[in-house]
C-alpha cells in the first residue's frame, strides 16, 4: 500500500458527462501528479500540483482540469467526456518538488466512457 | 522532441536467470530518470531514481545504470523471481524535474 488513496476505483459513464475523480495523497506529502495510462499511448503525466499550486503542466486537454485544495487532497475533472477518454488515471504524491524524491502512485481509477 | 524508448517491448526468461532492460531518450535538460515496476491493473512502483551525477543505482536484485552523455539507461535484473514477471517503465524528467516523459514499457514475464 503506497499510501495515496484514490476513488472511485471504477467508474462507467456516458460520453459528454462530466467525472471528478479525487485522490488523497500520502500522509506528509505535499506534492500530487496526475497521470493517465491508455492502452494505445501508455502513462503520460497530466499535471502537478505543490501544496495548492499548480508547478507543471504535460499533456492535459483543456476538458481536463484539475486543483489542488488546502487539506492538500486533489481532484481531477473531466468534463465533456470521448471515448476516447477511457482510460486509468493514477494520482501519485511526493514530499516537495525536489528532484530525488520517490513519487508513490494510487491504485488507480478506472474510467469507462460509453 | 523529448522522447524515452525501451526496449525490448516484451521479454520472457526463465526463472534464476538474469535480465537486462534498455531506455533511451532525447529529454534535454535532463532532470533524473525513474525506472518503475508496474504490475498489471495496478499502480507504478519506484525501484530507482538516478540524477545526472549517479551512473548507477540498486535495490535489491534491481540495478539501474545512466550514461548522461549517451543517454541511455538499462535496468539489469539478477536471480529473477515468477513475481518479477511484470511491465517495467522508464521515466524521464526534463527542465526542473517536473515534467515527465514515459516509455512504452518493457513486459517481462518469467515462466518457471
Amino acid at each position: 500500500d503506497s499510501g495515496v488513496t484514490q476513488t472511485p476505483k471504477h467508474l462507467i459513464t456516458a460520453t459528454g458527462q462530466r467525472v471528478t475523480l479525487r485522490c488523497s495523497p500520502r500522509s506528509g506529502d505535499l506534492s500530487v501528479y496526475w497521470y493517465q495510462q491508455s492502452l494505445d499511448q501508455g502513462l503520460q503525466f497530466l499535471i502537478h500540483y505543490y501544496n495548492g499550486e499548480e508547478r507543471a503542466k504535460g499533456n492535459i486537454l483543456e476538458r481536463f482540469s484539475a486543483q489542488q485544495f488546502p487539506d492538500l487532497h486533489s481532484e481531477l475533472n473531466l468534463s465533456s467526456l470521448e471515448l476516447g477518454d477511457s482510460a486509468l488515471y493514477f494520482c501519485a504524491s511526493s514530499v516537495d518538488t525536489s528532484r530525488g524524491n520517490t513519487i508513490y502512485f494510487g491504485e488507480g481509477s478506472w474510467l469507462t466512457v460509453v | 522532441k523529448n522522447q524515452v524508448e525501451q526496449s525490448p517491448q516484451s521479454l520472457i526468461i526463465l526463472e534464476g536467470k538474469n535480465c537486462t532492460l534498455q531506455c533511451n531518450y532525447t529529454v534535454s535538460p535532463f532532470s533524473n530518470l525513474r525506472w518503475y515496476k508496474q504490475d498489471t491493473g495496478r499502480g507504478p512502483v519506484s525501484l530507482t531514481i538516478m540524477t545526472f551525477s549517479e551512473n548507477t543505482k540498486s535495490n535489491g536484485r534491481y540495478t539501474a545504470t545512466l550514461d548522461a552523455d549517451t543517454k541511455q539507461s538499462s535496468l539489469h535484473i539478477t536471480a529473477s523471481q515468477l513475481s518479477d514477471s511484470a511491465s517495467y517503465i522508464c521515466v524521464v524528467s526534463g527542465n526542473t524535474g517536473n515534467q515527465f516523459y514515459f516509455g512504452t514499457g518493457t513486459s517481462l514475464t518469467v515462466i518457471p
